[in-house]
């Protein structure tokens, strides 16, 4: 299994400033995915990040609010932009497993904007 | 997009109590996979199910994969307070989109001593 951090693990942020969150895995990952969860809600799949290309994101998020990088194979970062109170949420990133293509989640992000 | 449906939303049982979650799609699922969430924890990964008809076991959790890979359900024997928190199934999308999950809506799980 892989072991992923995050940073920061949690943040308090004003309306219209931006937030960039990393995630770091301690093996090459091939994918690697960004997750949107509110307090006691499902995970919703912000987008897909593989190492070499543009991140493909799901409907209802775009590039400009949530630019993605993935310089190599085992980092990724992920940006919440012009952040609104709506933004509150914790964040997550997870990893292709090698197995059964299972993932493996960091901690979290738990983002408040103010 | 592919969607599951898990049901119920909320469980809430006695210590010693059996558990069951269940997980719908509309369509056939390639696989289907169950994580569970402890509170203010990440979703850990617990068993992948691909046969029709699956049915796995760890301990006092039974999967069941249906057999027309349109459903799945996790049942729990006997609860114990170590099993609380959020259950969720996650359906494999396939084809070019294969690693990406869908995942239901989850049953939070509250086990009374």
């Amino acid at each position: 299994s892989a072991v992923i951090s995050q940073k920061p693990s949690r943040d308090i942020c004003q309306r219209g400033t931006s937030l960039t969150i990393q995630c770091q895995v301690d093996s090459q990952v091939t994918m690697m995915f960004w997750y949107r969860q509110q307090p006691g809600q499902s995970l919703t799949l912000i987008a897909t990040a593989n190492q070499g290309s543009e991140a493909t994101y799901e409907s209802g998020f775009v590039i400009d609010k949530f630019p993605i990088s993935r310089p190599n194979l085992t980092f990724s970062t992920l940006t919440v932009s012009n952040m609104s109170p709506e933004d509150s949420s914790i964040y997550l990133c997870s990893v292709d497993g090698q197995v059964y293509n299972e993932q493996f989640f960091g901690p979290g992000t738990r983002l408040t904007v103010l | 997009g592919q969607q599951v449906m898990q049901i119920p939303q909320y469980q809430h049982v006695q210590e010693g109590e059996d558990f069951t979650t269940y997980c719908n799609s509309s369509t056939t699922l390639s696989n289907i996979q169950w994580y569970k969430q402890r509170p203010g924890g990440h979703p850990v990964f617990l068993i992948q199910l691909v046969k029709s008809g699956e049915v796995k076991k760890q301990k006092r959790l039974t999967f069941q994969f249906g057999e027309a890979k349109k459903n799945s359900s996790l049942h729990i024997t006997a609860t114990q307070t170590t099993d609380v928190g959020t259950y969720f199934c996650a359906a494999n999308a396939g084809g070019t989109s294969y690693g990406k999950l869908t995942f239901g809506q989850g049953t939070i799980l509250t086990v009374h001593p």
